[in-house]
């Protein structure tokens, strides 16, 4: 079926720093991809998606771009801040499964100032 | 503002209790999840509804049953809690048709003694 791979971290980073957070997939057919946060103390929300390869998706500064070629969905932001502390989830539906979602491990983000 | 609640943030139980876990959305979405989050091991599907009386087993249903009676309400059900039933517990919906986004809740931290 389909699964994510990302690293659990945690990732440090200071103020301004570049962000890159990986995301392989395996995947039967061309499914949507999604990126999900999980500030602290709440649930998770959708970050952002691609819905077909080479797609962009992006939303508070924060990008990933659907790679077929490398199967990847890497999650970037050029300048992260404190308020980006959180744990990031990559995403995709189950492979034939109606609404059901399968998710990495999530990798956690902390950013200090 | 949409809203998924989950009746309680926080829950110490004893082994051998019975606990339930309630859910409510306000979005009139036709399907509902419960989902458990461990370190290491990301988020993992407990059980999906896709309408009302209607359920399907997720990836580790074992211990676990769940109730729908209406469209807004989704209860998880531990028969018999035991010590490997400690985590954290996170409720979402989302609505048709497609792979659309799930709306979280802020999770319910039970703790089995």
């Amino acid at each position: 079926g389909n699964s994510v791979t990302q690293m659990e971290g945690p990732v440090t980073l200071s103020e301004e720093a570049f962000l890159t957070i990986n995301c392989t997939y395996t995947a039967t057919g061309y499914p949507s991809l999604f990126w999900y946060v999980q500030y602290p103390g709440e649930g998770l929300q959708l970050l952002l998606k691609a819905t077909k390869a080479d797609d962009k998706g992006s939303n508070k500064g924060f990008e990933a771009t659907y790679r077929k070629e490398t199967t990847s969905f890497h999650l970037e932001k050029g300048s992260v801040q404190v308020s980006d502390s959180a744990v990031y989830f990559c995403a995709l539906p189950y492979s034939g499964g109606y609404q059901k979602v399968t998710f990495g491990i999530g990798t956690k983000l902390q950013v200090i100032p | 503002d949409v809203k998924v609640t989950q009746s309680s943030r926080y829950l110490v139980k004893r082994t051998g209790e019975k606990v339930f876990l309630e859910c409510v959305q306000d979005m009139d979405h036709e399907n509902m999840f419960w989902y458990r989050q461990d370190p290491g091991l990301g988020l993992r599907l407990i059980y999906f509804s896709y309408d009302v009386k209607m359920k399907e087993k997720g990836d580790i249903p074992e211990g676990y049953s769940v109730s729908r009676e209406k469209k807004e309400r989704f209860s998880l059900i531990l028969e018999s809690a035991s010590t490997n039933q400690t985590s954290m517990y996170l409720c979402a919906s989302s609505g048709l048709p497609g792979y659309n986004e799930q709306f979280f809740g802020p999770g319910t931290r039970l703790t089995v003694l």
